[in-house]
């Protein structure tokens, strides 16, 4: 059973830096094709694909926040994390991690979310 | 890489069908067969509902179904039930693993 789960602040200072961790079982981030992947959602708007890391360590961004987004993974404990530099109040959303089967585009399982506010 | 543009809202009553479109460029829905739906309801996270543009994950009702033509794919609710009733993003893949959602409809049962 694959599951995920997001965990960070819940509250960060305008130019203050995010970090965020998706910690996930039933899969492994070293098996061949999968890929874990963070999409956003600010409150009462659409979804928004930020970043994927492959099981080989590629990464990838999307071309609007790329400057701001870093993604890494940690195999050994079932992890990935997400920064995002230079938070601004238009940041404040529910940030989700999912899980890429290999092969596929699209993400079949999510994370909870987790409530970010951008506020000072 | 801009936003699909789906319809803000869809309704409809129970046992009705209805569809939402999702209307993207050549670079994304129409450059690939790739495009996903989700059904989201208030305070809980996305659902896949459709992959691959008309394919059912395991345990998705068949009265969820897609379709694509040219830029704009489709998602299609048949008999409507009121557990249906929920926000709904189309998702494409973009080319160079990147991916772009499109705004979401919400849908009612009447």
């Amino acid at each position: 059973q694959i599951t995920l789960k997001e965990s960070g602040p819940t509250l960060v200072k305008p130019t203050q830096t995010l970090t965020l961790t998706c910690t996930f079982s039933g899969f492994s981030l070293s098996a061949t094709g999968v890929g874990v992947g963070w999409i956003r959602q600010p409150p009462g708007k659409a979804l928004e694909w930020l970043a994927l890391v492959y099981w080989d360590d590629d990464k990838r961004y999307s071309p609007s926040l790329k400057s701001r987004l870093t993604i890494t993974k940690d195999t050994s404990k079932n992890q990935v994390v997400l920064t995002m530099t230079n938070m601004d109040p238009v940041d404040t959303a529910t940030y989700y991690c999912a899980h890429r089967l290999p092969g596929s585009w699209y993400f079949d399982y999510w994370g909870q979310g987790t409530l970010v506010t951008v506020s000072s | 890489q801009s936003a699909l543009t789906q319809p803000a809202s869809v309704s409809g009553s129970p046992g009705q069908s209805i569809t939402i479109s999702c209307t993207g460029t050549s670079s994304d829905v129409g450059g690939y067969n790739y495009v996903s739906w989700y059904q989201q309801h208030p305070g809980k996270a996305p659902k896949l509902m459709i992959y691959d543009v008309s394919k059912r994950p395991s345990g998705v009702s068949n009265r969820f179904s897609g379709s694509k033509s040219g830029n704009t794919a489709s998602l299609t609710i048949s008999g409507l039930q009121a557990e249906d009733e929920a926000d709904y993003y189309c998702c494409s893949y973009a080319g160079s693993s990147t991916w772009v959602f499109g705004g979401g409809t919400k849908v009612t049962v009447l």
